[in-house]
């Protein structure tokens, strides 16, 4: 079976500052992994998808993550945060076998000026 | 645009009712999904379809039924409405079953069950 763990249910940072939001996985075969942003009173929208392609992904607004199979993670960063960057991420897993999806918990990211 | 809706965006139920959440979608997809968001749990799968007269039970599906009579619509209903079952719902959907899908969310319908 597949699951998430998502370290850490709330990260604060300031403006400009590194983000980290920190996703674990465990899968008995390849996984593909997915993250997601939800924004107050909003549906989820995908911010970047790991496919077995290229294991460093980018994804819209300034988002990265980078697949290791070596520590099961695929930890969120953006170089510099911005306000509207406050929101909460959630990190999912899929396999080829197409169930739906495995979230984790999910993470709140505060930004202060 | 194609799109996910759900209807109504907010409700208000008593105890033992029955109540039917609305998913419509104009992307054309095979499957679709219903999830609820708790504090705390993230979000959980409840029913899923991969196709019209498909349904499937998720992880947390006691006390819920779907029905899919086409493509476009995936209504959940709640048999017997209890309290523990206040909480905010989700529906997706996506184009096929791979795993490398993208799900794409409808806004969500926030359910108090009083």
């Amino acid at each position: 079976a597949q699951s998430v763990t998502q370290l850490g249910s709330h990260v604060s940072v300031s403006e400009g500052a590194l983000v980290l939001l920190r996703c674990n996985y465990s899968s008995s075969v390849p996984p593909y992994l997915f993250w997601y942003v939800q924004y107050p009173n909003q549906g989820l929208q995908l911010l970047l998808k790991y496919t077995s392609a290229a294991t460093l992904v980018k994804g819209i607004n300034g988002f990265e993550a980078e697949f290791k199979k070596s520590e099961t993670s695929f930890h969120l960063t953006k170089p510099s945060a911005h306000m509207s960057d406050a929101a909460e991420y959630f990190c999912a897993v899929s396999v080829e076998a197409g169930t739906a999806l495995i979230f984790g918990k999910g993470t709140t990211l505060s930004v202060s000026s | 645009d194609a799109e996910i809706t759900q209807s109504p965006r907010h409700k208000i139920t008593e105890t033992g009712r029955q109540v039917t959440l609305a998913c419509h979608q104009t992307w054309n997809h095979n499957n679709m999904f219903w999830y609820r968001q708790d504090l705390g749990h993230g979000l959980r799968l409840i029913h899923y379809s991969y196709g019209v007269q498909d349904t499937n039970k998720g992880e947390v599906s006691d006390g819920y039924s779907v029905s899919r009579s086409n493509t476009e619509d995936l209504p959940l209903t709640l048999e017997s409405a209890a309290s523990s079952q206040t909480s905010v719902y989700f529906c997706a959907s996506s184009e096929s079953g791979r795993g490398t899908d993208t799900q794409y969310f409808g806004p969500g319908t926030r359910l108090t069950v009083l």
